[in-house]
């Protein structure tokens, strides 16, 4: 069963445009919500995170909104250019305390892929 | 330079044979993980360490094994029980597992069945 469900699989935009891309997820002891970004051929990096005690928050071009009832998160590229073109993952993990003791780990959705044209 | 170094970047494997891939990272994290990447889908975690001999078994341990022996080093080895084993396996560090510290991701390491 997956748990953070992602959309879309792929997109593509020009320059200057906001690709917008949205994670659902089901759990609701998920508590912390970062993004990756992962260049072809390379380890994802963490972008930006979120946890649910705030709807917005923003780093640079890099905006993620959340709606803690809805159960849902999306990332916003603000002014996109050709170098954000590149697969972005957003996860979810609870708190380890919550989840029984030790028991942590980041569930991932499956990606999108971003390409934004000159 | 601190970070998480993986070897070989390119791996093949033939029928039946083990292979073991390399993870070392200089950051001084005391947790550690391995996750598989497969086409069009997300990162799935294969085995888990929150502290030197110890590991945790993720979502899709089965024909591989890990070892923590030393701080720096969580290395993977792909045993011949997994029949699909193609797939770009990326290794992972992060200060402690405790709380909800930010993974830093190796390069990756891409492992072809021959």
């Amino acid at each position: 069963q997956q748990q953070v469900k992602q959309s879309p699989q792929s997109l593509i935009v020009q320059k200057g445009g906001i690709p917008i891309i949205n994670c659902a997820y089901e759990n609701t002891a998920f508590d912390y919500f970062p993004w990756y970004q992962q260049f072809p051929g390379k380890g994802p990096a963490l972008l930006i995170a979120i946890r649910p005690d705030v709807s917005e928050k923003k780093e640079g071009r890099f905006t993620i909104s959340f709606n803690k009832s809805a159960k849902q998160f999306s990332l916003h590229i603000m002014d996109s250019q050709p170098g954000d073109s590149a697969t972005y993952f957003c996860a979810a993990s609870t708190d380890p305390y919550h989840s029984g003791g030790s028991n942590y780990k980041l569930t991932f959705g499956k990606g999108t892929l971003l390409t934004v044209n000159p | 330079d601190g970070g998480i170094t993986q070897s070989p970047k390119y791996l093949f494997r033939k029928e039946g044979q083990n292979v073991t891939l390399s993870c070392e990272q200089n950051l001084n994290h005391d947790a550690m993980y391995w996750y598989r990447q497969d086409p069009g889908q997300g990162l799935r975690l294969i085995y888990y360490s929150q502290i030197v001999n110890d590991f945790q078994k993720g979502d899709i341990a089965e024909g591989y094994s890990v070892s923590r022996e030393k701080k720096e080093s969580f290395p993977l080895t792909v045993t011949s029980a997994q029949k699909n084993p193609t797939a770009f396996y990326l290794c992972a560090s992060s200060r402690t597992i405790v709380r909800q510290e930010t993974q830093y991701f190796g390069p990756g390491t891409r492992l072809l069945v021959l």
